[in-house]
């Protein structure tokens, strides 16, 4: 399958600043990345999809001055978490589509705001 | 708007035993199917991938099967090993390649 690759798996920041977390395809093109957002013990909540070359879409409720996403090529999409305060803390997870249709997932990066 | 359901939450077995898991969606309009993996603090490897077309899908232990009408999944596990507790989840697809809907996972346990 597909690998899908995830940096950096955890970071511990202080409030007010800003964190960068990057998802790679490391053997394919997505031209398409999702981003989810994990609380614990709760399922996946999709936040946005990362479009390559144009603007992402946001989910209903997300903020999308608080949690900016580049996708500048084929092959990378960056979730930057801005102005970051304890509530943003959680495990983001970043996801993109194979050939198949299939969707393959990064390691996880989780976040905690100090 | 699509809603997935797995049930049990969570699910506790001796080794050995067989794993039958349950996920249900509201609508049927689906283009696949994926289970997923999750162990604590990681991210999801996928299982098995189940087209709308198809019925069921099979790996090695696990086995898919999936009833697109009534709107429902069933992952079985064989033989269930320690090793196999995790959370599944299962999620759909509206489109090929498209964001995925999840469920809210069944945590499994199972005991040496």
């Amino acid at each position: 399958g597909a690998v899908v690759s995830q940096h950096p798996s955890w970071v511990i920041c202080k409030s007010g600043t800003s964190v960068k977390i990057e998802c790679r395809s490391l053997d394919f093109q997505a031209t398409t990345m999702f981003w989810y957002r994990q609380f614990p013990k709760k399922s996946l909540m999709l936040m946005a999809t990362s479009n390559e070359g144009s603007k992402a879409t946001y989910e209903q409720g997300v903020e999308k001055d608080k949690f900016l996403i580049n996708h500048a090529s084929l092959t990378l999409s960056t979730l930057t978490v801005t102005s970051a305060h304890p509530e943003d803390s959680s495990f983001y997870i970043c996801s993109a589509p194979w050939d198949t249709g299939e969707l393959f997932f990064g390691e996880g990066s989780r976040l905690t705001v100090l | 708007k699509q809603e997935v359901t797995q049930i049990p939450a969570a699910l506790s077995v001796p080794e050995g035993e067989n794993l039958v898991l349950n996920c249900s969606f509201t609508d049927s309009a689906i283009y696949n199917l994926q289970w997923f993996r999750q162990d604590p603090g990681k991210g999801l490897t996928s299982l098995l991938l189940i087209q709308s077309s198809q019925r069921e899908q099979t790996s090695g232990r696990l086995n898919a099967s999936l009833d697109k009408s009534s709107g429902r999944s069933t992952l079985y596990i064989a033989a269930s090993q320690p090793g196999d507790s995790a959370t599944y989840l299962c999620a759909v697809s509206k489109a090929a390649g498209n964001k995925l809907t999840f469920g809210g996972g069944t945590r499994v346990l199972v005991k040496p």
